[in-house]
């Protein structure tokens, strides 16, 4: 099946600093990725949808200038937390589709903020 | 969207029969019903996917009863590793549908015991 790759798997940062995590489609062309957040025993949350080319759009109550998204090709969408606090650690997941299939998610990133 | 009731949690054992229904009384005309599966730390994996009657991969099973205000996951003869949260989703079709964002709801923790 189509693979959706996150990259980090984990990293852990300072409080007030910016953490980038990558979204990419290994063996197929996305126009459309979508970006969720997970805390621990809870569901996953949308917060945006990343197209390419186009600015995201953002859930309501997700803040854009917080969550920095960038679609800048088809197999690549970045989400950048900008200058990231402990309430902004949680599994952040990304998943993209094309033509005829289901979505398909990345690995995750756990984001800690120390 | 359709708003989906899931019970929360479920334990099992080896070998037997886990069935996990999913409420979604609302469910509209052009919904069709999906289940993800997400082990910790992972993203989602897609399921199965159905609108009615009966569904079977070599994974599950997908039970829709007429009135389709709610589906039953059947999963045969489990083992360990099938303990994860499984998600069911009523939406637009996850397949012949790209760019749909999903939304989830709570999700039912499986415990699969030796």
């Amino acid at each position: 099946g189509a693979v959706v790759s996150q990259h980090p798997s984990r990293v852990i940062c300072k409080s007030g600093t910016s953490v980038k995590i990558e979204c990419r489609s290994l063996d197929f062309q996305a126009t459309t990725m979508f970006w969720y957040r997970q805390f621990p025993k809870q569901s996953l949350m949308l917060m945006a949808t990343s197209n390419e080319g186009s600015k995201a759009t953002y859930e309501q109550g997700v803040e854009k200038d917080k969550f920095l998204i960038n679609h800048a090709s088809l197999t690549l969408s970045t989400l950048t937390v900008t200058s990231a606090h402990p309430e902004d650690s949680s599994f952040y997941i990304c998943s993209a589709s094309y033509l005829d299939t289901e979505a398909f998610f990345g690995q995750g990133t756990r984001l800690t903020v120390v | 969207l359709a708003k989906t009731t899931q019970p929360i949690s479920m334990d099992s054992y080896e070998g037997q029969e886990v069935n996990i229904t999913c409420s979604h009384n609302n469910i509209a005309t052009n919904d069709y019903i999906t289940w993800y599966q997400q082990f910790p730390s992972q993203g989602p994996r897609f399921i199965i996917q159905g609108y009615k009657t009966k569904v079977t991969n070599e994974v599950a099973s997908l039970f829709i009863p007429a009135d389709r205000k709610s589906s039953t996951l059947s999963l045969p003869r489990v083992s360990l590793s099938d303990t994860a949260v499984y998600y069911c989703l009523v939406g637009p079709p996850m397949i012949k549908a790209a760019g749909n964002k999903l939304t989830f709801g709570g999700g039912t923790r499986v415990l699969v015991k030796p």
